[in-house]
């Protein structure tokens, strides 16, 4: 069976410091991955995507990036943080782009 | 572009009670439709996905039915259970090539249940 994991589980950081957050997939093998955000009491909004290890497409600029090192890895990064980059970050996987699955989430508070 | 449209911000509801939350949806494409549930702290988990080929989702007591004449992917649930509190997204997939797509969300329907 398919896992996702996201670290951390959670950080605060202070405006201007650098960010990496990470998702590991085990189980599938060359998935679609994505990141997704969300604000407090929001919707979800998708921040890159990646069909492929070294390939990463953009959807949003919110002054983040993210790289896809290895097949089942996703990072997501930034060297220095805004306020508005609070949220619920998220990364999900599929297989042929129809349904995502999503992993549990990192919890970022930016002071 | 595509876009998801949940008019309900919140529903409140004793168990038991039918549950109907409202979505409509924009798009020049098939589309591909899901609803996903997000319990508090966690990741959105899919519920449902309708096609235009099977016209209806069946999922945990959840129905929900394509209707392309209304642009409309309603939500059901004949009785819910405080375990059903939550909040529901409403989804539309675009197609964005090379195999992968991109999910366009409404903006969440807050469910509570109240025993």
């Amino acid at each position: 069976a398919q896992t996702i994991h996201q670290w951390p589980v959670a950080e605060i950081k202070a405006v201007g410091s650098p960010l990496s957050l990470g998702c590991t997939i085990k189980g599938k093998s060359s998935p679609n991955l994505y990141w997704y955000w969300q604000a407090t009491g929001g919707t979800l909004q998708q921040l890159f995507y990646s069909i492929t290890v070294g390939q990463v497409e953009s959807v949003v600029q919110l002054n983040l990036s993210a790289s896809r090192p290895k097949d089942d890895q996703f990072i997501l990064s930034t060297e220095k943080l805004l306020l508005s980059h609070s949220g619920f970050y998220l990364c999900a996987w599929s297989i042929q782009g129809w349904e995502q699955y999503f992993g549990p989430g990192t919890r970022l508070t930016v002071l | 572009g595509d876009s998801v449209t949940q008019k309900q911000g919140q529903v409140t509801l004793s168990e038991d009670d039918f549950l109907f939350i409202n979505c409509t949806y924009s798009t020049t494409t098939y589309p591909t439709l899901f609803w996903y549930v997000q319990y508090p702290g966690q990741g959105p988990q899919l519920l449902l996905k309708v096609t235009t080929a099977n016209n209806k989702g069946i999922s945990r007591g959840f129905e929900a039915t394509y209707d392309k004449g209304t642009t409309s992917f309603h939500l059901q649930k004949a009785s819910v259970q405080e375990s059903d509190s939550a909040v529901y997204f409403c989804a539309l997939v675009e197609w964005a090539g090379a195999n992968t797509g991109k999910l366009t969300f409404g903006h969440g329907t807050i469910l509570r249940v109240h025993p």
